[in-house]
C-alpha cells in the first residue's frame, strides 16, 4: 500500500463547481504538502501545513484553500474551480525541514 | 527569493554519462536536493547536498559548489529506464524550509 494516497486519481469537472481533492498519510508525518505542476513550470507550492494547527499559504494559494483534518489527512478544495487550474496536483509529506519530500501519486484534473 | 535554473531537456544515449546542471539564487541556503519523476508519476528523492563536494549514490552522483551557487546530478552507464525529468530543489529558510523546485529536466536515453 501506498504510504502517500491522493484520491482520486483523475478528476474532470466544469467551471464554477466546487471540488476537493484528498491526501491521507501512514507515514506519521507531521508536515504535509500541496504542489501543482505544469507543464515547463516544474512543481509549485499550494499550501503546507507543519501540523494539525498549522497551514500556511505557497507560492501559488489563490483560489484554493486547505483543511488539515488530522495528522494524517490533509485536503485540498477548488471553491470555484476555472480552467487555468487544469493541472496535476501532488500532495507530499515531510518528517522536519530537513527530510526528503514523500509524494503520493498524484491527482490529475481537468476543468472545462 | 528563490529561484533555480536547470536545462529543459538533455538527450544522451544508453550506456553514456550525462550530467544536469542546476545554478540557485538564494537569500540562505540549507542544501540542493534532487529529485526524479517518470512520465507524470510521483516525483521521488535521489540525492541531497548540503556541503561542498559529490555525493555518490551507485550510478548516480551529485556534486554542491556553494561559492558558485552550482550543482549537478551526474547519471552514468545510463539505462533506458533512466529517462525521467530531474528536478533540482532548494529550501527557503524564510518560511519553515518549505522546497523549492526548479522548472525540471526532461532526460531522453536512446538505445
Amino acid at each position: 500500500d501506498a504510504d502517500v494516497t491522493q484520491t482520486p486519481r483523475n478528476r474532470i469537472t466544469k467551471t464554477g463547481k466546487r471540488i476537493m481533492l484528498e491526501c491521507s498519510q501512514t507515514k506519521g508525518h507531521d508536515r504535509m504538502y500541496w504542489y501543482r505542476q505544469d507543464p515547463g513550470l516544474g512543481l509549485r507550492l499550494i499550501y503546507y501545513s507543519f501540523d494539525v494547527k498549522d497551514i500556511n499559504k505557497g507560492e501559488i494559494s489563490d483560489g484554493y484553500s486547505v483543511s488539515r483534518q488530522a495528522q494524517a489527512k490533509f485536503s485540498l478544495s477548488l471553491e470555484s474551480a476555472i480552467p487555468n487550474q487544469t493541472a496535476l496536483y501532488f500532495c507530499a509529506t515531510s518528517y522536519d525541514q530537513n527530510s526528503p519530500l514523500h509524494f503520493g501519486n498524484g491527482t490529475r484534473l481537468t476543468v472545462t | 527569493g528563490q529561484s533555480l535554473e536547470q536545462p529543459s531537456e538533455v538527450t544522451a544515449v544508453e550506456g553514456a554519462i550525462v550530467q544536469i546542471n542546476c545554478t540557485y539564487q538564494t537569500s540562505g541556503f540549507y542544501g540542493l536536493s534532487w529529485y526524479q519523476q517518470h512520465d507524470g508519476g510521483a516525483p521521488t528523492f535521489l540525492s541531497y547536498n548540503g556541503l561542498d563536494g559529490l555525493e555518490e549514490t551507485g550510478r548516480f552522483s551529485s556534486f554542491l559548489s556553494r561559492s558558485d551557487s552550482y550543482g549537478y546530478l551526474l547519471l552514468q552507464e545510463l539505462q533506458m529506464k533512466d529517462s525521467a525529468s530531474y528536478f533540482c530543489a532548494v529550501r527557503d529558510p524564510n518560511q519553515g524550509g518549505k522546497l523549492i523546485f526548479g522548472q525540471g529536466t526532461e532526460l531522453s536515453v536512446k538505445p
